[in-house]
């Protein structure tokens, strides 16, 4: 069975930072891998979507890296801002006959502050 | 209105009571799913349906009763909850559950049970 861990369940940092999260899941065999971000009381918005034949996706200041063979994936922010605080949520997409499953991870609650 | 929408967006109900939660997706999608997402836990599947034909029971409880008259509409019935079933609920869709089409989701509707 899949699982899904990130660290570190809540981060804060001071307007400006550049940032990593953290991801990982236990069965390799991914289709792909999304990073989704969710502001309080909301639903989920798609930040980036990693193929299981791609290292990396880039969208603006945002950098998501993925070694499927070792089960990891990092988000990167760089120059962070207090609008990017929010939820950080990773789930990785089943590659067998359910591979719709998406399988997602607790989140990482971010703060920046100004 | 565009996207996937939710209604309501908050409800707060007694164990004896029955509710319904609606979902409606405008993006022309085949694919509908409910998600429950709990404080601390991560976001669990509960139901899929495709083309109408529900394709996914997650070990749901009975008193949860989802029902799929069309592809633009999505109901989950509630009766007889408990207090541990409080959570936000999200409701996503996509073109097709079989594949791994990105899933679209909605704002979700927090639900309290007394």
């Amino acid at each position: 069975k899949q699982e899904v861990t990130q660290i570190p369940a809540a981060l804060s940092v001071p307007e400006g930072e550049n940032l990593v999260l953290n991801c990982s899941f236990t069965d390799s065999a991914i289709y792909n891998l999304q990073w989704f971000r969710q502001d309080p009381g909301k639903g989920l918005t798609s930040l980036l979507l990693i193929q299981s034949s791609q290292r990396e996706q880039t969208s603006g200041r945002l950098n998501a890296s993925l070694d499927k063979s070792s089960g990891r994936s990092t988000l990167y922010i760089a120059a962070s801002q207090p609008g990017d605080s929010a939820t950080y949520l990773c789930a990785v997409r089943g590659s067998g006959g359910s591979n719709y499953k998406l399988t997602f991870g607790k989140g990482t609650l971010l703060t920046v502050n100004p | 209105e565009t996207g996937v929408t939710q209604t309501p967006r908050h409800l707060v109900m007694g164990m004896t009571n029955k509710k319904s939660l609606k979902c409606e997706q405008h993006l022309g999608h085949n694919a509908m799913y409910w998600y429950k997402q709990s404080a601390k836990k991560p976001l669990e599947l509960m139901f899929v349906y495709n083309f109408k034909e529900q394709t996914e029971n997650n070990s749901v409880p009975s008193r949860f009763s989802p029902e799929c008259p069309n592809s633009s509409h999505l109901f989950l019935h509630l009766h007889t909850l408990q207090p541990e079933d409080s959570a936000l609920y999200l409701c996503a869709s996509s073109f097709h559950s079989g594949l791994a089409y990105e899933q679209y989701f909605g704002p979700g509707t927090r639900l309290t049970v007394t």
